[in-house]
This record gives C-alpha cells, structure tokens and sequence, in this order.
C-alpha cells in the first residue's frame, strides 16, 4: 500500500537552533515528491518538487533531500516565522492525485 | 503570480442542504483536484479533472459531484449535508505534463 509518514508530528525549536523533518514513503511507483509548507487556515504553499534518489533542492534557510525510502526538510538557523506545518506528499505513477503525510507542526520560539 | 481562486471563501449551511464550491485554476492550468481537509487532518483527495474529464477519483462521497467547464475552472457539488461535512476545501491546479499542483487559500465549510 502507498503510504507517507512524517516525524516528528510536532517540533518546537528556538531561533537559530537547525533541525530535520522526516517523512518516510512506501510506494509502488513515485513520480515525484513534494513539500509544502501550511499555515493555520491556509492552502498549502510548494516549496519543493523532488524526483529522484539524491536529488537536493535549497530555498532560503530549508534544504529538502530524497533517497529511495525517505525525504528530509533541513531547516537552518529558523527564525519565528518559518513556524508552519510541513506537509509531505508523493505522486504515484499512473495516478493524479497527492498522498499525504499527517505533517510536522513546527514552532519556532524568538 | 496569479494564484488559484476559490470562492466563496467561507460557507454556512444546514444539514440536508446543498453548496456549490467553485475553483478558478492557475492559468494555463488544465488539471483541477479537489482536497478536503479536516480539523487537524493531511489534505485527502477527492476528483481530479484534465480536459473536462474526470481523471482520478479519490474517496469521494456519493452526494458530492464535480465537473470541470470548458474556462477550465471547476465546481463541486456538495448535496445532503452532514455534520461531517465541515471541513477545509482545497481546489489545485497543474499543468497536465507538469507534476506540482498549486493549491488554493481554500472554502471552509460549516455545516450545522
């Protein structure tokens, strides 16, 4: 069964204090790999596409990696305003919709 | 950049009644999907349409219905409403080679 799941479910950090979210996958086929970043009430906002095992893509203070089983969003010295929920989702061959994982609500305390 | 628009942003209505949620894609955007998302809850996909055909159903209820016009832009139809029909509304658009889909800032419905 295609399935996403993102750790931790929520994350507290202080200003500057770098961290990784993870979301692990297990799919028939991925056509692709995708974070957004959602706040309170919101649509979910793309921040990443990613396609293949050790691609990396770079915004600003967060790094998203993919290898065959999982994706990590580094987050580097955050600043309040990078609080969000971060979703993970995945495309699966031959299909259009998203999976999604639950997300990882992060705090980031000033 | 222009956005994808849904309207209306927030709706009330009472049990066994109807609403119609619209979506107005990215344009260019010639594929619609449909999420709803509970309190708390990952986005769970509903329908998506390319070409004004449905192409991909998710766990769509029976009471709902959707279709996508020929502008491109995309109506839900939601009939009989429960309870458990309240929940956020996310319409995205994409390009139909194009794997990103772009979501809207979503129709919070509110069913009492």
């Amino acid at each position: 069964e295609d399935q996403v799941t993102q750790s931790p479910e929520a994350l507290r950090l202080q200003e500057g204090e770098s961290s990784s979210l993870n979301c692990s996958y297990t799919v028939s086929g991925l056509r692709g790999l995708f974070w957004y970043r959602q706040d309170p009430g919101k649509g979910p906002e793309f921040l990443f596409t990613l396609y293949s095992a050790g691609e990396e893509k770079e915004k600003e203070r967060l790094k998203a990696t993919l290898t065959k089983k999982e994706s990590f969003l580094h987050i580097t010295a955050p600043k309040p305003e990078d609080s969000a929920t971060y979703l993970c989702a995945l495309k699966v061959s031959g299909t259009y919709k998203y999976i999604f994982g639950t997300g990882t609500r992060l705090k980031v305390l000033a | 950049a222009a956005g994808v628009i849904q309207s209306p942003r927030h709706l009330i209505k009472e049990k066994r009644e109807t609403a119609t949620l619209k979506c107005y894609p990215i344009p260019r955007h010639d594929t619609v999907y449909w999420y709803q998302q509970g309190p708390g809850q990952d986005p769970q996909f509903l329908i998506s349409f390319y070409e004004k055909m449905q192409s991909d159903k998710g766990s769509i209820p029976d009471r709902f219905s959707a279709q996508q016009f020929s502008d491109y832009h995309s109506e839900l139809n939601m009939s009989s409403l429960e309870l458990g029909d309240s929940a956020l509304y996310f319409c995205a658009s994409s390009t139909q080679g194009g794997e990103t889909q772009y979501f809207g800032p979503g129709t919070r419905l509110l069913v009492l």
